[in-house]
């Protein structure tokens, strides 16, 4: 079965760092793009990041950009993120998602539990 | 960015009544080069990830029901649930993934009437 788990969630003060960690299993993870996906409490998807098969090529959201750094280790099956500077609005529980393809397509056929960041004094 | 807007935000159909749920995308996402929409359809239960439902505007994810149906080009989609059944309530989003930044809409909440 594919699934994703995240962890490295936790409560940071504003300004802080944590890195968030996504362990993969049940596919072959260096074949697939793999996203980051927040979603605040209560309130919708909000995309975060992606980075290519190879760990080549990324993206990120503009609210993200030059804070958060998203990277792979495909000799370990696992997907990070990076986060710096932390604000209250960061808060949320971050997902990790595969795309379905080998391509850099977009969308994601699987995702884990997720993991709470909580940024607060 | 684009932009998805869908409508309603929230709606309230009966066991077994059609569910219509709207998403407009601020620009088209449909991709000359390869004729395909770049749209998404994903169910979001309490206290779980979303889930796919349905990819490229209408082709229905593997092991998801048959009453769950997408269509739309262009700008303009919809997902439809047949005859909704207790276990559709839901959240659902849709997503375009037509260029970076990928982006969602803003939710439609769907209950039972």
């Amino acid at each position: 079965e594919v699934q994703p788990v995240e962890s490295g969630g936790g409560l940071v003060q504003p300004g802080g760092s944590l890195r968030l960690s996504c362990a993969a299993s049940g596919f072959t993870f260096s074949n697939y793009a793999m996203s980051w996906v927040r979603q605040a409490p209560g309130k919708g998807l909000e995309y975060v990041a992606t980075i290519s098969a190879s760990g080549g090529d990324t993206y990120y959201a503009d609210s993200v950009k030059g804070r958060f750094t998203i990277s792979r280790d495909n000799s370990k099956n696992t997907l990070y993120l990076q986060v710096n500077t932390l604000r209250a609005e960061d808060t949320a529980v971050y997902f990790c998602a595969k795309d379905p393809t080998t391509a850099t397509t977009g969308y994601f056929d699987s995702w884990g539990q997720g993991t709470l960041v909580t940024v607060s004094s | 960015d684009i932009v998805m807007t869908q409508s309603p935000d929230s709606l309230a159909v009966s066991l077994g009544e059609r569910a219509t749920i709207n998403c407009k995308s601020s620009q088209s996402v449909l991709y000359s080069s390869n004729n395909k929409n770049h749209l998404a359809w994903y169910q979001q239960k309490p206290g779980q990830p979303p889930k796919l439902l349905v990819y490229w505007a209408s082709i229905r994810e593997s092991g998801v029901p048959d009453r769950f149906s997408g269509s739309g080009s262009g700008t303009d989609f919809t997902l439809t649930i047949s005859s909704l059944q207790a276990e559709d309530v839901a959240v659902y989003y849709c997503q375009h993934y037509r260029s970076t930044p990928i982006t969602f809409g803003q939710g439609t909440r769907l209950e039972i009437k």
